[in-house]
């Protein structure tokens, strides 16, 4: 089935650093894909649309500024936290819809475990 | 808006018991309704989903859900809990091209 890959799995990083995560989608192609955000025993935050090819769409009080989304290709999209702080340590989790599995699924990435000290 | 709502925060059921995890939901218009599951620092499994057809839909691991139009309802159910069953489970509905989540329910199956 359709496999979607996001590294790292987990990273640490100083406050006022920058950290790139990346989401690809290993056997198929991905015009679209979402970014989430999950606090612990939370559920899932829908924080931007990437659209390959043009800019990102955030959902209502997500900072693009701070949350940079780049869809550089058809299989890759990178969520870029800036400047980051504490309060942005999360787990971030990429998904990708996709005709393989019909129409409305999507496939969703392992996961990023991100920690600001 | 479309959303879903997953009454439980926590379902507690022995192993070999029948368990049912609730999600009802608000949509207009037809609803495209899925279960995920995800285990801890893991990323979402899919589980099952109700497009069209049979309310009746069966799934992943033996799950299955019940598609309720008159309730709004769309419970996920399986025969006999298995401790490996232990997760936290998310009920979503398609909201124009986005995946809206419920809060979560986390299910423990005790041996």
């Amino acid at each position: 089935g359709a496999v979607v890959s996001q590294h790292p799995s987990r990273v640490i990083c100083k406050s006022g650093t920058s950290v790139k995560i990346e989401c690809r989608s290993l056997d198929f192609q991905a015009t679209t894909m979402f970014w989430y955000r999950q606090f612990p025993k939370q559920s899932l935050m829908l924080m931007a649309t990437s659209n390959e090819g043009s800019k990102a769409t955030y959902e209502q009080g997500v900072e693009k500024d701070k949350f940079l989304i780049n869809h550089a290709s058809l299989t890759l999209s990178t969520l870029t936290v800036t400047s980051a702080h504490p309060e942005d340590s999360s787990f971030y989790i990429c998904s990708a819809p996709t005709i393989l599995a019909g129409a409305h699924e999507q496939y969703f990435g392992p996961g990023t475990r991100l920690t600001v000290t | 808006a479309q959303s879903v709502a997953q009454p439980e925060d926590q379902v507690n059921v022995a192993e070999g018991n029948p368990l049912t995890v609730k999600c009802t939901y608000s949509v207009s218009g037809n609803p495209y309704l899925f279960w995920y599951v995800q285990y801890p620092n893991r990323g979402l499994q899919f589980l099952l989903k109700y497009i069209t057809g049979d309310n009746l839909v069966k799934g992943s691991y033996g799950f299955e859900a019940e598609f309720n139009k008159s309730q709004t309802s769309f419970h996920l159910k399986k025969p006999s809990a298995l401790v490996s069953d232990s997760a936290l489970y998310f009920c979503a509905v398609i909201g124009g091209f986005k995946t809206i989540f419920g809060a979560g329910t986390r299910l423990f199956v005790k041996a």
